[in-house]
C-alpha cells in the first residue's frame, strides 16, 4: 500500500527552466509534507517543507505547492541549475513517522 | 562539526554472516532511524527509536536487529535471516519522532 507516490520515475528539463516534480498522496492525516534532495551514494538531505495548513511555502528558487483536495503536492525548481541534478523524494508525516515516495531522478541538461 | 556519521561507507559480507552498521550523532537529537533503499523504491523504515533503551519495528524490520543503549549510537544488525540484505542503508536522526529527519552518508553492504 503506497501512501506517497511519485509516478515519474526520472525527469529531464533544461537548464534555466522550470523544474516541477509532482507528488501525491492517500492519507488524508498525513500534516505535513517535506521534500529530500539525494545525490548518488549520500544521503537525502532536506530541502523545503510545508504543512497541511497552507497551499504554498517558497525559499528561494524552490516552491512547495500543497493541493489538499487533490491530495497533491509539487516542488517547483527555477531556474533550474546544473547542480539541481539528483534524486528528489517526498515524505509526508502521519502518526508521527515519516513516509517516502519512490522518488524521481531529475536531470537538468545544458 | 554536528552531523551523523555511519561508517563504513562500503561493506561486503559473505552469506550467513551478521553484520553490524554503525550510526552515530552528535546533534543531541532524541530520534533516530534506519531505512533501507533500494533501486527504484523509496525508503523503508526499518526500525525507529524515540528515546535511549526503546525502539520500535518500521515496515520491514525482519532479519535485522538494534539497539539504543547510547543517545548518540543506533547500530543496526543485519542478521543471516534477512533474506535480501544486499542495499544502501542510511540512519537518520530528527530532534523528535516526526519532525526534519537529519540522514547519514549511508552505508552500502554488499552480501555474497
Amino acid at each position: 500500500d503506497q501512501q506517497v507516490k511519485q509516478n515519474s520515475p526520472s525527469l529531464s528539463v533544461q537548464e534555466g527552466r522550470i523544474s516541477i516534480l509532482n507528488c501525491d498522496y492517500t492519507n488524508s492525516m498525513f500534516d505535513y509534507f517535506l521534500w529530500y534532495k539525494k545525490y548518488p551514494a549520500e544521503g537525502p538531505t532536506f530541502l523545503i517543507s510545508i504543512s497541511s495548513i497552507k497551499d504554498k511555502n517558497e525559499d528561494g528558487r524552490f516552491t512547495v505547492f500543497l493541493n489538499k483536495s487533490a491530495k497533491h503536492l509539487s516542488l517547483h525548481i527555477v531556474p533550474s541549475q546544473p547542480g539541481d541534478s539528483a534524486v528528489y523524494f517526498c515524505a509526508a508525516r502521519g502518526a508521527q513517522k515519516l513516509v517516502f515516495g519512490q522518488g524521481t531522478r531529475l536531470t537538468i541538461n545544458p | 562539526d554536528g552531523g551523523i556519521t555511519q561508517s563504513p561507507k562500503y561493506l561486503f559480507r559473505k552469506e550467513g554472516q551478521n553484520v553490524t552498521l554503525s550510526c552515530e550523532q552528535n546533534l543531541n537529537h532524541d530520534a533516530m532511524y534506519w531505512y533501507r533503499q533500494d533501486p527504484g523504491q523509496g525508503l523503508r523504515l526499518i526500525y525507529y527509536s524515540q528515546i535511549v533503551n526503546d525502539f520500535q519495528k518500521g515496515d520491514i524490520a525482519e532479519g535485522y536487529s538494534v539497539s539504543r543503549e547510547k543517545k548518540e549510537s543506533f547500530p543496526l544488525t543485519v542478521t543471516s535471516a534477512q533474506k535480501n540484505p544486499t542495499a544502501f542503508y542510511l540512519c537518520a536522526s530528527s530532534i523528535a519522532q516526526g519532525y526534519e529527519q537529519y540522514f547519514g552518508p549511508g552505508t552500502r553492504l554488499t552480501v555474497t
